[in-house]
Formats: C-alpha cells, sequence, structure tokens
C-alpha cells in the first residue's frame, strides 16, 4: 500500500514565477492537509481539502497561494509570483474517511527561489 | 487559536536512558494529540496518538500521557537506542477532522 506521494521533490524557482506542487494521498484516503515548513521550525497548517472542496483555508496566505483537490487526479498547491520568502518545504497529510483523524505525511517538496 | 508550547528543544541522551518531552496546549476544545518522529530530509511519521477520553497509552518503549485539566501531554521513550534520533513534534488537534497545530520540535540525540 503505496504512502503519501508528493512530486516534485526539489523544486527550484526564480522569483516571480508559479511553483506548483502536487500530493496524492493514501488509496482510501480523501482528505488532504497542506503544511508549510520553515527552516528549523515546526510545521504550519495551510489548508484542508476534500474532494472538490475547500474545508479549512484559515492558514493559506490571502494572496498567490491557492489549492485544490479536483475529483479525479492529486491534489495541487499552486504559489504564483514566488517571492524568497516562499522558500521552504512543503508537506502533504492525507486522512481516511473515518473518525480515526490519523494524517499520514508525505516526503515534501522542498522549494528554494531564487 | 490553538497554541502549543513543547520542551526541551533539545535533549541528548545515553543509550539505554529514558527520554521525556513535554507539551502544553492552550486551546481546551483541543481533543486528539498525535506526536511525530522526522528524521533529516524525510515527512513526519506517526508513532502514537491520545485521545482526550483516555489518560495514558502505550506501544512498546512508547508512552503517552494527558493531563486534561492541567493542558498537558507528554512522551516518554525508555531503553533509547541511536535510531530514535530525530526531531519529535507534538501536536494538538481539536475537531472531528482538520488542522493540527504542531510543537517547535525537540532534537533528540541517544549516544551509542
Amino acid at each position: 500500500n503505496a504512502g503519501v506521494m508528493q512530486n516534485p521533490r526539489h523544486l527550484v524557482r526564480r522569483r516571480g514565477q508559479e511553483a506548483r506542487l502536487r500530493c496524492s494521498p493514501m488509496k482510501g484516503h480523501s482528505h488532504v492537509y497542506w503544511y508549510r515548513q520553515l527552516p528549523e521550525e515546526g510545521l504550519k497548517f495551510m489548508v484542508y481539502l476534500q474532494k472538490e472542496n475547500i474545508i479549512d483555508e484559515s492558514g493559506m496566505p490571502k494572496e498567490r497561494f491557492s489549492a485544490e483537490f479536483p475529483k479525479e487526479g492529486p491534489s495541487i498547491l499552486r504559489i504564483q509570483q514566488v517571492v524568497r520568502g516562499d522558500s521552504a518545504a512543503y508537506f502533504c497529510a492525507s486522512s481516511p474517511a473515518d473518525t480515526s483523524r490519523e494524517q499520514y505525511f508525505g516526503p515534501g517538496t522542498r522549494l528554494t527561489v531564487t | 487559536g490553538e497554541n502549543v508550547e513543547q520542551h526541551p528543544s533539545t535533549l541528548s541522551v545515553q543509550e539505554g536512558d529514558s527520554a521525556v518531552i513535554k507539551c502544553t496546549y492552550s486551546d481546551s476544545a483541543s481533543n486528539y494529540f498525535p506526536w511525530y518522529k522526522q528524521e533529516l530530509g524525510k515527512g513526519p511519521q506517526l508513532i502514537i496518538d491520545i485521545r482526550s477520553n483516555v489518560g495514558e497509552k502505550k506501544d512498546q518503549r512508547i508512552a503517552v500521557t494527558l493531563n486534561k485539566t492541567a493542558k498537558h501531554f507528554s512522551l516518554h521513550i525508555t531503553e533509547t537506542q541511536p535510531e530514535d534520533s530525530a526531531v519529535y513534534f507534538c501536536t494538538a488537534g481539536g475537531t472531528s477532522y482538520g488542522k493540527l497545530t504542531f510543537g517547535q520540535g525537540t532534537i533528540l540525540t541517544v549516544h551509542p
């Protein structure tokens, strides 16, 4: 049973470009979460999605950031017009549609903005 | 919103010793407390969790305790091994699903 998959693992973008991060949840999981980790810090919640719905985006910056989880395909975190402060590790987690609430994390995408 | 404080930030022990990491949370509505282990360059790995209707839970060398009145929870690792060396995060969740609030992390080093 494959775990949570994220790609790319490493992404380098120049200031002003767009970054697209992908997350495929574990088989049978319908809840997806995105977190951001700055160097030597804990993870900070960004957004929680179910298929075709954003449930909680309270941690998302108001501008330049968006997320989706379409009916088919992976969840996408999109960052437009990246700035150096966006450099971080972005982790996706998934959980099953039962009451266990256990979140399982992917290996992360390390974004570097030059 | 929820705030989770974690101590110590670094912990160094000899192989075979015990390690204890302590956390406090602020939101009395939080009722789910998972712990994660993160190795260098990898994603966090769920190692154990505890829910608010339980005061203690054990899984082999790992145990967690929860004091809801004081809003404290702790991770205990016994008979530590070098492969336990990693960053450990306590987290708190407050709804049926939804976000986890992470502590700042503890860098645990187990010396052979």
